[in-house]
């Protein structure tokens, strides 16, 4: 059965400190592994996509890694804002030659503080 | 980057009516349309995926007669929500793609409350 699981469920850090959200899956076949952030009562907004030859890709203060042998995501977010509290969706896609099933991770809700 | 419109933003409505939301591209065409629904502190669960011009494919559990979707052209699908109750009440959020695109972009979701 294709799952992803994220970690940790929720996070509270202090502005301006660094994070790590993981994302484990069991997708197969991988196609791609694409990071969102969803703030409250809005639909998600893509900050990353990986294919599977892809290990690190960065968006501005966000930077996504994909370890395609281990099934392991992590979102990396550097010198947090306030504005960065969201939660963080990790979204695996299986490849299909017509168009792939994605699977939602339960996402990751962070909260920074002043 | 790609806009994915969704309309409206929130609605109340009284159970047993029924209420339709549209999902529109607006500078691409979205041969395949996804609607998802989210309840709170969850994650986006699919209900059903269309295709421009054919019949849409629900997720098991997803009652079809229920939650009607159309996707008459390549920039337009809605899910019309027929004879809602309280528990249909959710956050709808649709995504578009383009062909077989990696990317997905997203509406800003519906807020469905049903009194």
């Amino acid at each position: 059965k294709n799952q992803v699981e994220q970690s940790p469920q929720s996070l509270i850090i202090l502005e301006g400190k660094n994070c790590t959200l993981q994302c484990n899956y069991t997708v197969s076949p991988f196609s791609n592994l694409r990071w969102y952030k969803q703030d409250t009562g809005r639909g998600p907004v893509s900050l990353t996509i990986m294919t599977f030859s892809e290990n690190t890709k960065s968006n501005g203060r966000y930077t996504a890694t994909l370890d395609a042998d281990t099934k392991q995501s992590s979102l990396h977010i550097t010198a947090s804002q306030l504005s960065d509290s969201a939660s963080y969706i990790c979204v695996v896609t299986q490849y299909n030659t017509n168009a792939g099933k994605s699977t939602f991770g339960d996402g990751t809700t962070l909260t920074v503080k002043p | 980057g790609a806009v994915v419109s969704q309309h409206p933003s929130r609605v109340i409505c009284k159970s047993g009516t029924s209420v339709k939301i549209e999902c529109r591209s607006l500078d691409f065409q979205a041969t395949t349309m996804f609607w998802y629904r989210q309840f709170p502190k969850q994650s986006l669960m699919l209900m059903a995926t269309s295709n421009e011009g054919s019949k849409a494919t629900y997720e098991q559990g997803v009652e079809k007669d229920k939650f009607l979707i159309n996707h008459a052209s390549l920039t337009l699908s809605t899910l019309t929500v027929t004879s809602a109750h309280p528990e249909d009440s959710s956050f709808y959020i649709c995504s578009a793609r383009v062909g077989t695109g990696k990317k997905l972009f997203f509406g800003s979701g519906t807020q469905l409350s049903v009194l």
